[in-house]
């Protein structure tokens, strides 16, 4: 199983919502992260768990909460976005969190709507 | 990071070859030259990697210069299905992957 799935693909949400973004891989890999991408745009980093812990926070606004409660699964938690935050989120997978061949696997993103 | 230069778009026909260039002229010794790959409405896809030898793999040749400021990622074969945006990323070994602003290669049937 080469896949990292993603739920919900479609979420609309209003600005005072809580919502949550889930992605799940059984490669066995280790680190997992967030992307965000913005209509074309190139993805943009946004976390990156390393052996369920964070290792990486791109600076993101505490209204974006990851969670890694487990080797295989990642979630985003959403509060009081924006309308501007609308945008594709991309979870992403690899083996290792260093070394060359790590390889990215991504899954097919959640395209987010604020309204 | 190091800043990569690729067109903006190109067109090839369809079965015919492809070179998609990438300057990365201030690539650090260390850095590897990833290629990824974002079909539509789906995530990216990596493609292949090197340092500075030729790399074949099933997907993709990539000819890196031998001053490693430039490489060139070669589709043998265009098919309908290569239609993305093609994305040069030098990486060494962290979590890393800085995107920059990518090729769209549109094929032509």
């Amino acid at each position: 199983d080469t896949e990292v799935t993603q739920t919900p693909k479609h979420l609309v949400m209003g600005m005072t919502n809580k919502k949550s973004l889930k992605c799940e891989q059984h490669m066995g890999h280790r680190a997992m992260y967030w992307y965000k991408q913005k209509a074309k745009k190139p993805p943009e980093l946004m976390f990156v768990y390393s052996y369920e812990k964070l290792s990486i926070n791109e600076s993101v606004p505490s209204r974006f909460s990851p969670e890694c409660p487990n080797s295989s699964l990642l979630n985003l938690h959403l509060h009081a976005l924006q309308p501007e935050d609308s945008a594709l989120y991309l979870c992403a997978s690899s083996q290792g969190v260093a070394g060359v061949n790590n390889e990215q696997f991504f899954g097919p993103g959640t395209r987010l709507t604020v309204l | 990071d190091a800043k990569t230069t690729q067109p903006n778009s190109m067109e090839s026909n369809e079965e015919e070859p492809v070179h998609l260039p990438c300057n990365h002229s201030t690539i650090s010794g260390t850095d590897y030259i990833h290629w990824y790959r974002q079909l539509p409405s789906q995530g990216p896809e990596y493609v292949i990697h090197g340092l500075t030898s030729n790399v074949n793999n099933r997907m993709a040749s990539l000819a890196i210069a031998e001053d490693r400021k430039s490489s060139t990622l070669i589709l043998h074969r265009a098919t309908l299905r290569d239609a993305a945006v093609y994305y040069c990323i030098p990486h060494f070994g962290n979590e890393k992957l800085t995107f920059g602003t990518g090729t769209r290669l549109t094929i032509i049937p």
